[in-house]
C-alpha cells in the first residue's frame, strides 16, 4: 500500500515571500509519480507540478518547484514569490500503479497575506 | 463546457433517502474515478472503471455504488444516506498518451445529509 503524509495542516506567508509545503510518501514500488494539486475556494482541482520518481531533476514549473529526496522519501513544494492568488488547500499525491488511482495526503491550507 | 462534469453542484439531502451523484466527461478518457474528500483525511477512492463492464472498488466503497452508464458517464449512488457520508464527492478521469498523462477532475458535489 502507498500513503501520502502531510504534517502541516496550515501555513501561512507573506506576499513575495518563499514558503514550502512538506509531503512524505511511503510505497515498495520502483515506479511511480508524485503530484502537487492545488484547491481554490472554488473548489476546482488544479494541478501544479509532477515528479516522475525515476529522474533525478527536480521538477520545475514558474515559481513552484519541487525537492525530491527519493531516499528520505520526501516530496516537499517550495513556493517562490508569493502571491495572494496562491492562497488554497495544497494536495500531496501519489500514483505507484497502472490502474491510475491517485493516493492522497491530508492537505495543508496555506494562506498569503499581504 | 467544462470537460468533465458533476452534478448537482451542491445537495442537501436526508437520513435514509437515495441520492445519485452524476458525472460526465466530453474527452473520450476510458478511466473514470469517484472520490471523496474530508477535512483532515484528503481524498479517498470510492469507485474506478475503466469501461462500461469494468467497475472496481476503492478503498472507501461501502455504502456506495457506481454505474457507467456510457464512456463518457458515471454516476455515484448512496442508497440510503447517511450522516456521515456528507462530504465534498469529486469525479475524475485519467488519461495516458504515450509519454503524456494526466487527470481531469470536475468541480466536485458537496453532499450534506441532515
Amino acid at each position: 500500500a502507498q500513503t501520502v503524509t502531510q504534517s502541516q495542516p496550515e501555513m501561512s506567508v507573506q506576499e513575495a515571500e518563499t514558503v514550502t509545503l512538506s509531503c512524505t510518501y511511503d510505497t515498495s514500488e520502483s515506479n511511480y509519480y508524485l503530484f502537487w494539486y492545488k484547491q481554490p475556494p472554488s473548489r476546482q482541482m488544479i494541478l501544479v507540478i509532477r515528479q516522475e520518481a525515476y529522474k533525478q531533476q527536480n521538477a520545475t514549473e514558474n515559481r513552484f518547484s519541487v525537492n525530491f529526496q527519493k531516499a528520505a522519501k520526501s516530496f516537499s513544494l517550495k513556493i517562490s514569490d508569493s502571491q495572494l492568488g496562491d492562497t488554497a488547500m495544497y494536495f500531496c499525491a501519489g500514483l505507484k500503479d497502472s490502474y491510475g488511482k491517485l493516493t492522497f495526503g491530508q492537505g495543508t491550507i496555506l494562506t498569503v497575506h499581504p | 463546457d467544462a470537460d468533465v462534469t458533476q452534478t448537482p453542484r451542491n445537495r442537501i439531502t436526508k437520513t435514509g433517502k437515495r441520492i445519485m451523484l452524476e458525472c460526465s466527461q466530453t474527452k473520450g478518457h476510458d478511466r473514470m474515478y469517484w472520490y471523496r474528500q474530508d477535512p483532515g483525511l484528503g481524498l479517498r477512492l470510492i469507485y474506478y472503471s475503466f469501461d462500461v463492464k469494468d467497475i472496481n472498488k476503492g478503498e472507501i466503497s461501502d455504502g456506495y455504488s457506481v454505474s457507467r452508464q456510457a464512456q463518457a458517464k458515471f454516476s455515484l449512488s448512496l442508497e440510503s444516506a447517511i450522516p456521515n457520508q456528507t462530504a465534498l464527492y469529486f469525479c475524475a478521469t485519467h488519461w495516458i498518451t504515450g509519454p503524456n498523462y494526466g487527470y481531469t477532475f470536475g468541480s466536485g458535489t458537496r453532499l450534506t445529509v441532515v
